[in-house]
């Protein structure tokens, strides 16, 4: 079974400073590790997904990730964020055999101008 | 290329009712999943439908049920509804070809006040 942990329940940050929100996952199976974004009475959008390939994975937005299998991590960064990036972030897993999430509690994240 | 579209948006139900949520695919998708989020929390795996016929299920009780029909499109069923249902339901539509394509949509979700 897999697991996700999402250390941080809520990251405050200024305006066009760069924020890190991580992620630790646990699966003794390979895994497909996902980012999603929720805004505010909104549904789950894709920020970027992790299935194989460069570790270093971009996605919309400005955000991108990095997969770190030693430390079974997935942690999501952008260098400079803005007032528009203020939302509930997700961390997801998943394997190669099924496409069922599992996912971590969230992080609020909470651009100040 | 539509999305997943759900509806209702918004409901209001009180303890004991029934209530059925729809959802439509992505077009091309064949596999409809849904998921529970409630207030401050991450979404949770209620069950998957592929071909009709439910495809795995989650940590949730028997009165809640689904249907999946031929063109894709589900419902999602929940009978004797409780307090605790109270939530965002979420509908997430994938193709699948026996392997995890890595390709989930979500939809705006429902969402469920129970009284």
């Amino acid at each position: 079974a897999q697991s996700v942990t999402q250390l941080d329940s809520q990251v405050p940050v200024f305006e066009e400073a760069p924020v890190e929100l991580r992620c630790n996952y646990s699966s003794s199976v390979s895994v497909y590790l996902f980012w999603y974004v929720q805004y505010p009475n909104q549904g789950l959008q894709l920020l970027l997904k992790y299935l194989s390939g460069s570790t270093l994975v971009k996605g919309i937005n400005g955000f991108e990730a990095e997969f770190n299998k030693s430390q079974t991590s997935f942690h999501l960064r952008k260098p400079s964020v803005h007032i528009s990036d203020t939302a509930e972030y997700f961390c997801a897993v998943t394997t190669y055999n099924t496409d069922k999430l599992i996912f971590g509690t969230g992080t609020r994240l909470q651009v100040f101008p | 290329e539509t999305g997943v579209t759900q509806s209702p948006t918004h409901l209001i139900k009180t303890r004991g009712q029934q209530v059925t949520l729809r959802c439509s695919s992505q077009s091309g998708h064949n596999t409809v999943s849904w998921y529970q989020q409630a207030l401050g929390q991450g979404p949770q795996f209620i069950f998957q439908y592929y071909r009709e016929e439910e495809n795995g299920r989650g940590n949730f009780p028997p009165r809640f049920s689904g249907l999946q029909f031929p063109n894709y499109s589900s419902e999602l069923n929940v009978n004797a509804l409780e307090l605790d249902d109270s939530a965002l339901y979420l509908c997430a539509s994938s193709l699948w070809v026996g392997a995890n394509t890595g390709e989930l949509f979500f939809g705006e979700g429902s969402r469920l006040t129970v009284l």
